[in-house]
């Protein structure tokens, strides 16, 4: 398979937890974006890299979320201090550098966070 | 922000029926992108449109941007409870859609296809 993966696909943690997720793009893809989904809303936009550099991070990203891409190849996610309010869906999106496909984004089957 | 409203939220047809489902922008689309969800995965990228005028299809999926450029439709032809799902637009923010940034999605619209 060489679409988007990520891990874990499930997790359930206790409030106050810390909890990190990770994302492995399509090899050649130079671009990485995380956002979050919530039930019956659309993903929202969190942070983005291009190689190992974060170019772009939203508001939505408090201080208890950091993102990084160490060697420009995969990714992780770190929600420290989880809150309820932080249950969401995870998805990760890989674009490619250059060819028809660039600017396009694959997604990942998502990282869904339940915090109890 | 750009803001992307979808329409109809949800949509209920029989197997066979055509169907269209719309996404309208309040600014100008630089690149508008469909996908499609199924409950509980990831995105699965359908297609993607530029141009004003600009028409795609993949199979029985027929997705239109306006001259405007402020609305897309998704038109599905003759449908399969294959096609069942959540089918989302998103669009890039930057002018000239160059940027290859974040996407900004509308709500999606649920369909359900029964056979």
């Amino acid at each position: 398979d060489t679409g988007v993966s990520q891990d874990p696909r499930h997790k359930i943690t206790k409030r106050g937890q810390n909890v990190t997720f990770r994302c492995d793009p399509i090899s050649e893809h130079n671009r990485l974006y995380w956002y979050r989904q919530t039930l019956g809303q659309g993903p929202e936009f969190l942070t983005y890299f291009q190689n190992e550099a974060q170019l772009e991070k939203s508001r939505l990203l408090s201080d208890r979320f950091s993102a990084e891409r160490p060697k420009g190849s995969f990714s992780t996610l770190e929600i420290q201090r989880t809150e309820q309010g932080d249950s969401a869906m995870y998805l990760c999106a890989s674009s490619p550098p250059e060819g028809p496909g660039i600017g396009t984004q694959y997604f990942g089957p998502g990282t869904r966070l339940l915090v109890l | 922000s750009q803001e992307l409203e979808q329409s109809p939220q949800s949509l209920i047809v029989q197997e066979g029926k055509n169907l269209t489902i719309n996404c309208t922008s309040s600014k100008t689309l630089y690149g508008l992108y469909w996908y499609k969800q199924k409950y509980g995965e990831g995105l699965i990228f359908l297609m993607m449109l530029q141009k004003g005028g600009e028409e795609k299809s993949h199979e029985k999926i027929t997705a239109k941007l306006d001259e405007k450029k402020q609305q897309s439709s998704l038109h599905i032809t003759a449908s399969q409870p294959s096609h069942a799902g959540i089918y989302l637009c998103g669009a890039d923010k930057s002018a000239g859609g160059t940027s290859y940034g974040k996407l900004t999605f509308g709500q999606g619209t649920i369909l359900t296809v029964h056979p």
